[in-house]
């Protein structure tokens, strides 16, 4: 079934670094949206990306989509302690199964 | 603020009880989307209704059960609850394949 795996699990990095998560899905993508969830927080909408190839930018946010759609990237230039959370990616293949892989948790040590 | 209202935001219940959680979804999205966070855990896709009518089912325990009414609002039932089923529950709401808008979630604790 829909599966979407993400790596690393958690990544601790000190604060300026960079922060790639990496999204893998084993099948073709239509849509696939990131979301990040401060802590204690609920998960909020950073992106959707559609186009084989895209990549788009947020600020230091990077996000890219792969030319087979089966993978996605997110990379934070930078990162400053508001950056700390989990990112998530979500297949949004179906309109009505929504599926997130199980996150990439980013500690920020200033 | 996403638009999306949980009720309640804590709930502290014994096994083998029945507890419903309440979801208002924003204006005009007709799409209710529920899902199980464990600690530490990820997102667990549970059920998702759209105008009324279920649509997609997860890994949903027989146990649970849900429904969305005609004012669009949902409501999801637990039902013999045990102490894994202790979590923060999560609502959402989308128009369309758009971004998801989240509740603040219900944090269920089962003793």
């Amino acid at each position: 079934g829909q599966q979407v795996m993400q790596i690393p699990q958690y990544q601790h990095v000190q604060e300026g670094e960079d922060f790639t998560t990496y999204c893998n899905s084993s099948t073709t993508l239509s849509n696939i949206q990131w979301y990040k969830q401060r802590p204690g927080g609920h998960p909020v909408f950073l992106i959707q990306l559609v186009k084989s190839g895209e990549v788009k930018k947020q600020k230091r946010l990077t996000f890219q989509f792969g030319e087979a759609k089966k993978n996605s990237s997110l990379h934070i230039t930078a990162t400053q302690t508001t950056d700390v959370g989990t990112y998530f990616c979500a297949d949004r293949t179906s309109y009505d199964k929504v599926i997130f892989g199980p996150g990439t948790s980013l500690s920020v040590i200033p | 603020d996403s638009g999306v209202t949980q009720t309640p935001k804590h709930l502290i219940t014994a096994t083998g009880q029945r507890v419903t959680l309440r979801c208002s979804p924003r204006s005009g999205d007709l799409s209710v989307y529920w899902y199980q966070q464990s600690l530490d855990q990820g997102l667990q896709f549970l059920i998702q209704y759209y105008n009324g009518e279920e649509r997609a089912k997860g890994n949903i325990l027989e146990r649970f059960s849900a429904q969305q009414f005609p004012d669009l609002h949902s409501e999801l039932n637990l039902s013999s609850l045990e102490l894994g089923d202790s979590a923060l529950y999560f609502c959402a709401s989308s128009r369309g394949t758009g971004e998801l808008f989240f509740g603040e979630g219900s944090r269920l604790t089962v003793l």
